[in-house]
């Protein structure tokens, strides 16, 4: 398998522009994270998905963020309107199955977002 | 709220070193502890799991141990090796959530 491919790999968007991250999962994966990373505040976690269904969107900063999964392997994150300070590495990661029961997660190698 | 905190944030050693890296954790209510390795301009792999029920767990040159009740773990890399080099990164998982709460990692730099 591929691993988790993510795109686009790097972008540069001027405020106020809508960015669209895509992640395709490990196939046969059925959880799904969206994390992001920066140096001030390292890894964070905005939102995981199992079996398609939102579970934890409590690390979505505002209403900006959006983030979809249409399909069990395809996911979108959406950001509307952008804003500098949402320059960051978002990374996407799958798993088998849940994470508590020890299942390894598989990151993808991110998607570096520079708004200017 | 969980706070995971690394030491040290960065590290420099010749080649052929033993090392330890520490991750301490404010919650003991965690049900796993994984390290991860994120090299340069890439996204982190998995190195080891411990499960909260365990005490360590060795893979080649690394081994981790769990102290839960003290919330720590160390990451103990036997020979380094310049590739080694890489920022490593823990994450403690707590129960009945497959939410990861990563620490700030330590960068390592292991010189030939």
């Amino acid at each position: 398998d591929a691993g988790v491919i993510q795109s686009p790999r790097h972008e540069v968007t001027e405020m106020g522009q809508e960015v669209t991250l895509r992640c395709k999962l490990i196939s046969g994966h059925n959880s799904l994270f969206w994390y992001r990373q920066t140096m001030m505040r390292g890894l964070e976690l905005l939102i995981y998905f199992n079996n398609n269904v939102p579970i934890d969107d409590s690390g979505m900063p505002e209403d900006r963020f959006s983030a979809k999964m249409p399909n069990a392997s395809f996911s979108t994150l959406k950001i509307q309107p952008s804003e500098p300070r949402d320059s960051a590495v978002y990374f996407c990661a799958s798993s088998l199955n849940r994470v508590d029961s020890g299942n390894t997660i598989y990151f993808g190698e991110g998607s570096w977002l520079t708004v200017v | 709220k969980q706070e995971v905190t690394q030491i040290p944030a960065a590290l420099s050693v010749p080649e052929g070193e033993n090392l330890v890296l520490n991750c301490s954790f404010t919650d003991s209510a965690i049900y796993n502890l994984q390290w991860f390795r994120q090299d340069p301009g890439k996204g982190l792999t998995s190195l080891l799991l411990i499960q909260s029920s365990q005490r360590e767990q060795t893979s080649g040159r690394l081994n981790a141990s769990l102290d839960k009740s003290s919330g720590r773990s160390t990451l103990y890399i036997a020979a380094s090796q310049p590739g080694d080099s890489a920022t490593y990164l823990c994450a403690v998982n707590a129960y009945n959530t497959d939410k990861l709460i990563f620490g700030t990692g330590t960068r390592l730099q292991v010189f030939p």
